[in-house]
């Protein structure tokens, strides 16, 4: 079973619009971390979220966490060709880091 | 980033042969992961280290082996590849800030090892 769920599976917007992926958990969430993967390289780290209601921010990319629905959500404004690639988030389970399947964001010029 | 690199980068290789992929870190951080990623599963973990000599098994460890005589160095050894290992393998590295569940442990990926059984 999966125990991080990322949804939807796959989008594609044009350029310019907003978007917001999601990652669900089926266990507490004491951490959430996103990643993101270029076609063929390494995962680059984006942000950590630790506590529940938390929000983060880098150039424009936020993501949020909602530990009561053991939920996080990353939201980017205004998106670009340079956002599109593979978001991961990971969370440590079971005192394991665990990884949802990724979520493939193409971005339309 | 040169602080983590995998080697081979691109490896073909037959079913039955025993193949090895090594991860080199210089940045001294004490946890180092073997993780492989495949369309339709994601990133699994396969096995990990929290110190030379100290590994522990991921959710994906049959047919892996792995060893650690050196910080700086992690092997992952498929003792008779299969083609279901046809995978590209990550390399990660990190250094925990307090115990889990809730500490910090962000990872650095290597650029991964792209392995071919035939």
């Amino acid at each position: 079973s999966q125990e991080l769920e990322q949804s939807p599976q796959s989008l594609i917007v044009q350029e310019g619009k907003n978007l917001t992926i999601n990652c669900t958990s089926s266990k507490t969430l004491y951490g959430l971390y996103w990643y993101k993967q270029k076609y063929g390289e390494g995962l680059i780290f984006l942000m950590m979220l630790q506590k529940g209601g938390e929000e983060k921010s880098h150039e424009k990319i936020t993501a949020k966490l909602d530990e009561k629905k053991q939920q996080s959500s990353l939201h980017i404004t205004a998106s670009q060709p340079s956002h599109a690639g593979i978001y991961l988030c990971g969370a440590d389970i079971n005192s394991k880091l665990t990884f949802g399947k990724g979520i493939t964001l193409s971005v339309r010029p | 980033d040169a602080g983590i690199t995998q080697s081979p980068r691109h490896k073909v290789t037959e079913t039955g042969t025993p193949v090895t992929l090594r991860c080199h870190q210089t940045e001294n951080h004490r946890y180092m992961y073997w993780y492989r990623q495949d369309p339709g599963h994601g990133l699994r973990l396969i096995h990990y280290s929290y110190g030379v000599k100290d590994t522990d098994k991921g959710e994906v460890s049959d047919g892996y082996s792995v060893s650690r005589s050196k910080t700086e160095d992690f092997l992952l050894t498929l003792e008779s590849a299969t083609s279901s290992q046809t995978s590209v393998y990550f390399c990660a590295i990190s250094d925990p800030v307090g115990g889990p569940p809730s500490g910090a442990n962000v990872l650095t990926f290597g650029a991964g090892s792209r392995l071919t059984v035939l």
